[in-house]
Protein backbone atom coordinates (compact mmCIF):
# COMPACT_ATOMS: atom_id res chain seq x y z
CA UNK A 1 0.00 0.00 0.00
CA UNK A 2 1.09 3.39 -0.66
CA UNK A 3 0.68 5.45 2.95
CA UNK A 4 0.08 8.87 2.64
CA UNK A 5 1.22 10.92 6.06
CA UNK A 6 -0.69 14.57 6.58
CA UNK A 7 0.67 17.15 9.16
CA UNK A 8 -0.15 18.79 11.24
CA UNK A 9 -2.91 16.52 12.30
CA UNK A 10 -4.74 19.63 13.76
CA UNK A 11 -4.10 23.16 13.78
CA UNK A 12 -5.44 26.18 15.19
CA UNK A 13 -6.21 29.44 12.86
CA UNK A 14 -8.31 32.46 12.83
CA UNK A 15 -10.53 34.11 10.24
CA UNK A 16 -8.52 35.81 7.23
CA UNK A 17 -5.17 33.52 7.90
CA UNK A 18 -3.70 31.55 5.80
CA UNK A 19 -2.92 27.91 6.30
CA UNK A 20 -1.29 25.25 4.76
CA UNK A 21 -1.59 21.17 5.29
CA UNK A 22 1.00 19.37 3.79
CA UNK A 23 0.57 15.14 2.60
CA UNK A 24 3.48 12.66 1.73
CA UNK A 25 3.16 9.39 -0.36
CA UNK A 26 5.58 7.01 0.71
CA UNK A 27 6.13 6.32 -3.18
CA UNK A 28 6.34 8.68 -5.92
CA UNK A 29 2.22 9.47 -6.84
CA UNK A 30 2.70 11.96 -10.01
CA UNK A 31 -0.33 14.22 -9.54
CA UNK A 32 -2.62 11.65 -8.50
CA UNK A 33 -3.40 13.40 -5.40
CA UNK A 34 -6.73 14.57 -4.46
CA UNK A 35 -8.18 16.70 -1.50
CA UNK A 36 -11.62 16.99 0.15
CA UNK A 37 -13.45 18.68 3.26
CA UNK A 38 -15.71 17.12 5.52
CA UNK A 39 -17.66 19.60 7.77
CA UNK A 40 -19.12 18.00 11.04
CA UNK A 41 -21.54 15.57 10.45
CA UNK A 42 -21.81 15.83 6.49
CA UNK A 43 -19.91 13.19 3.44
CA UNK A 44 -16.91 14.62 2.36
CA UNK A 45 -16.46 16.94 -0.93
CA UNK A 46 -13.84 16.57 -3.21
CA UNK A 47 -12.36 19.98 -3.71
CA UNK A 48 -9.32 19.61 -5.50
CA UNK A 49 -8.06 16.86 -7.58
CA UNK A 50 -4.93 16.03 -9.72
CA UNK A 51 -2.87 18.04 -7.53
CA UNK A 52 -3.92 21.21 -8.34
CA UNK A 53 -7.64 21.35 -10.30
CA UNK A 54 -9.78 22.98 -8.28
CA UNK A 55 -13.88 21.80 -8.19
CA UNK A 56 -15.97 23.92 -10.13
CA UNK A 57 -18.06 26.03 -6.92
CA UNK A 58 -15.27 25.72 -5.04
CA UNK A 59 -13.45 29.20 -3.77
CA UNK A 60 -10.35 30.22 -5.17
CA UNK A 61 -9.17 30.97 -1.66
CA UNK A 62 -8.19 27.09 -2.13
CA UNK A 63 -5.11 25.86 -3.52
CA UNK A 64 -3.25 22.70 -4.37
CA UNK A 65 0.15 21.87 -5.86
CA UNK A 66 3.16 19.30 -5.87
CA UNK A 67 4.12 16.37 -7.36
CA UNK A 68 5.75 13.15 -6.81
CA UNK A 69 5.60 12.33 -2.59
CA UNK A 70 4.98 15.79 -1.75
CA UNK A 71 2.01 18.14 -1.65
CA UNK A 72 0.37 21.12 -0.05
CA UNK A 73 -2.91 22.40 0.34
CA UNK A 74 -3.10 25.75 0.91
CA UNK A 75 -6.19 28.02 2.37
CA UNK A 76 -5.58 31.68 1.96
CA UNK A 77 -8.25 34.21 3.84
CA UNK A 78 -9.75 31.28 5.67
CA UNK A 79 -13.50 31.61 6.64
CA UNK A 80 -15.45 30.80 8.98
CA UNK A 81 -17.08 27.80 7.04
CA UNK A 82 -13.42 26.71 6.39
CA UNK A 83 -13.83 25.10 9.71
CA UNK A 84 -13.95 21.65 8.76
CA UNK A 85 -11.38 18.58 8.43
CA UNK A 86 -9.28 18.14 5.32
CA UNK A 87 -8.20 15.23 3.95
CA UNK A 88 -6.00 14.11 1.04
CA UNK A 89 -6.11 10.81 -0.72
CA UNK A 90 -4.09 8.72 -3.88
CA UNK A 91 -5.42 7.85 -6.83
CA UNK A 92 -1.93 6.42 -7.99
CA UNK A 93 -2.36 2.74 -6.83
CA UNK A 94 -5.70 1.17 -8.00
CA UNK A 95 -5.46 0.71 -4.44
CA UNK A 96 -6.57 3.95 -2.99
CA UNK A 97 -5.04 5.26 0.42
CA UNK A 98 -6.32 8.73 1.94
CA UNK A 99 -4.43 10.46 4.39
CA UNK A 100 -4.90 10.57 8.18
CA UNK A 101 -7.19 14.01 7.99
CA UNK A 102 -6.07 17.59 9.42
CA UNK A 103 -8.85 19.29 11.56
CA UNK A 104 -9.05 22.93 11.21
CA UNK A 105 -10.32 24.67 14.23
CA UNK A 106 -11.12 28.13 14.94
CA UNK A 107 -8.65 29.84 17.47
CA UNK B 1 -23.62 15.96 -8.13
CA UNK B 2 -24.92 12.54 -8.29
CA UNK B 3 -27.77 11.30 -6.28
CA UNK B 4 -26.31 8.29 -4.28
CA UNK B 5 -28.38 6.78 -0.81
CA UNK B 6 -26.70 4.12 1.31
CA UNK B 7 -29.18 1.74 2.88
CA UNK B 8 -29.13 -1.08 5.08
CA UNK B 9 -29.38 -2.80 8.74
CA UNK B 10 -28.46 -0.01 11.32
CA UNK B 11 -26.88 -2.76 13.57
CA UNK B 12 -25.49 -5.86 12.88
CA UNK B 13 -24.46 -8.72 15.84
CA UNK B 14 -20.92 -9.47 16.04
CA UNK B 15 -19.86 -12.48 13.20
CA UNK B 16 -22.12 -11.88 11.19
CA UNK B 17 -22.39 -10.03 7.45
CA UNK B 18 -22.85 -6.22 7.06
CA UNK B 19 -25.25 -5.52 4.03
CA UNK B 20 -25.39 -2.59 2.44
CA UNK B 21 -26.80 -0.99 -0.86
CA UNK B 22 -26.33 2.16 -2.39
CA UNK B 23 -29.25 3.50 -5.09
CA UNK B 24 -28.09 5.92 -8.13
CA UNK B 25 -30.78 8.07 -9.49
CA UNK B 26 -30.89 10.16 -12.07
CA UNK B 27 -28.04 8.94 -14.19
CA UNK B 28 -26.58 5.66 -15.77
CA UNK B 29 -24.03 3.52 -14.22
CA UNK B 30 -22.21 2.64 -17.28
CA UNK B 31 -18.75 3.78 -18.12
CA UNK B 32 -17.83 4.74 -14.05
CA UNK B 33 -16.32 3.21 -11.32
CA UNK B 34 -17.97 3.17 -7.73
CA UNK B 35 -16.27 3.40 -4.58
CA UNK B 36 -17.50 2.59 -0.89
CA UNK B 37 -15.51 4.29 1.95
CA UNK B 38 -16.14 4.27 5.62
CA UNK B 39 -14.88 6.28 8.86
CA UNK B 40 -15.40 4.93 12.64
CA UNK B 41 -16.65 7.22 14.88
CA UNK B 42 -14.24 9.88 15.71
CA UNK B 43 -12.01 8.32 13.28
CA UNK B 44 -10.69 9.04 9.73
CA UNK B 45 -11.65 8.00 5.78
CA UNK B 46 -10.80 4.48 5.12
CA UNK B 47 -11.63 3.44 1.14
CA UNK B 48 -12.94 -0.46 1.27
CA UNK B 49 -13.03 -0.95 -2.42
CA UNK B 50 -14.62 0.06 -6.04
CA UNK B 51 -16.39 -1.87 -8.89
CA UNK B 52 -16.45 -1.12 -12.45
CA UNK B 53 -19.85 -1.12 -14.38
CA UNK B 54 -18.27 -4.17 -16.02
CA UNK B 55 -17.52 -6.07 -12.16
CA UNK B 56 -14.46 -5.49 -12.42
CA UNK B 57 -13.21 -4.73 -8.28
CA UNK B 58 -10.40 -4.01 -6.28
CA UNK B 59 -10.52 -3.95 -2.71
CA UNK B 60 -8.25 -2.41 0.41
CA UNK B 61 -5.92 -5.08 0.73
CA UNK B 62 -6.54 -5.46 4.96
CA UNK B 63 -10.24 -6.46 4.27
CA UNK B 64 -10.07 -8.42 0.98
CA UNK B 65 -10.98 -11.62 2.32
CA UNK B 66 -13.77 -10.47 4.11
CA UNK B 67 -15.34 -7.54 1.25
CA UNK B 68 -17.21 -7.92 -1.68
CA UNK B 69 -18.68 -5.25 -3.93
CA UNK B 70 -21.07 -5.62 -6.71
CA UNK B 71 -22.85 -3.59 -9.46
CA UNK B 72 -26.23 -3.84 -10.99
CA UNK B 73 -26.78 -2.02 -13.40
CA UNK B 74 -30.34 -3.12 -14.64
CA UNK B 75 -31.29 -1.78 -10.78
CA UNK B 76 -29.19 1.10 -10.76
CA UNK B 77 -27.21 -0.19 -7.37
CA UNK B 78 -24.47 -1.17 -6.24
CA UNK B 79 -23.71 -3.58 -3.04
CA UNK B 80 -21.64 -4.00 0.12
CA UNK B 81 -21.19 -6.82 1.57
CA UNK B 82 -18.56 -7.35 4.85
CA UNK B 83 -18.61 -10.85 6.72
CA UNK B 84 -17.23 -11.93 10.39
CA UNK B 85 -18.38 -8.80 11.19
CA UNK B 86 -16.63 -6.98 14.91
CA UNK B 87 -17.32 -3.84 16.70
CA UNK B 88 -14.10 -2.78 14.75
CA UNK B 89 -16.59 -2.32 12.06
CA UNK B 90 -19.16 0.36 13.37
CA UNK B 91 -18.34 2.96 10.95
CA UNK B 92 -20.35 5.43 8.98
CA UNK B 93 -20.29 4.03 5.36
CA UNK B 94 -20.14 5.90 2.35
CA UNK B 95 -20.75 5.43 -1.55
CA UNK B 96 -18.94 7.45 -4.00
CA UNK B 97 -19.11 7.91 -7.85
CA UNK B 98 -15.62 8.03 -9.20
CA UNK B 99 -14.77 10.59 -11.77
CA UNK B 100 -11.89 9.25 -13.64
CA UNK B 101 -10.73 5.75 -13.41
CA UNK B 102 -9.40 3.25 -10.73
CA UNK B 103 -6.14 5.01 -11.36
CA UNK B 104 -5.63 8.82 -11.09
CA UNK B 105 -9.94 8.77 -10.21
CA UNK B 106 -11.37 11.07 -7.48
CA UNK B 107 -14.57 10.88 -5.61
CA UNK B 108 -16.49 13.41 -7.30
CA UNK B 109 -20.32 12.54 -6.05
CA UNK B 110 -20.98 11.21 -2.20
CA UNK B 111 -24.32 9.70 -0.52
CA UNK B 112 -24.93 11.28 2.96
CA UNK B 113 -23.63 7.96 4.55
CA UNK B 114 -25.07 5.16 6.43
CA UNK B 115 -24.43 4.14 10.13
CA UNK B 116 -23.05 0.76 10.74
CA UNK B 117 -22.86 -0.33 14.50
CA UNK B 118 -21.54 -4.01 15.27
CA UNK B 119 -23.33 -4.78 18.58
CA UNK B 120 -24.97 -8.22 20.55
Amino acid sequence: DIQMTQSPSSLAASVGDRVTITCRASDDINKYLNWYQQRRGEAPKLLIDASSRLQSGVPSRFSGGGSGTDFTLTITNLQPEDFATYYCQQSFSVLWTFGHGTKVEIK
Amino acid sequence: QVPLQESGPGLVKPSETLSLTCAVSGDSMTNYYWSWIRQSPGGGLEWIGHVYHTGIVNYEPSLQTRVAISIDTSKNHITLKLTSVTAADTAVYYCARVRGSGRGGSLASWGRGALVTVAS
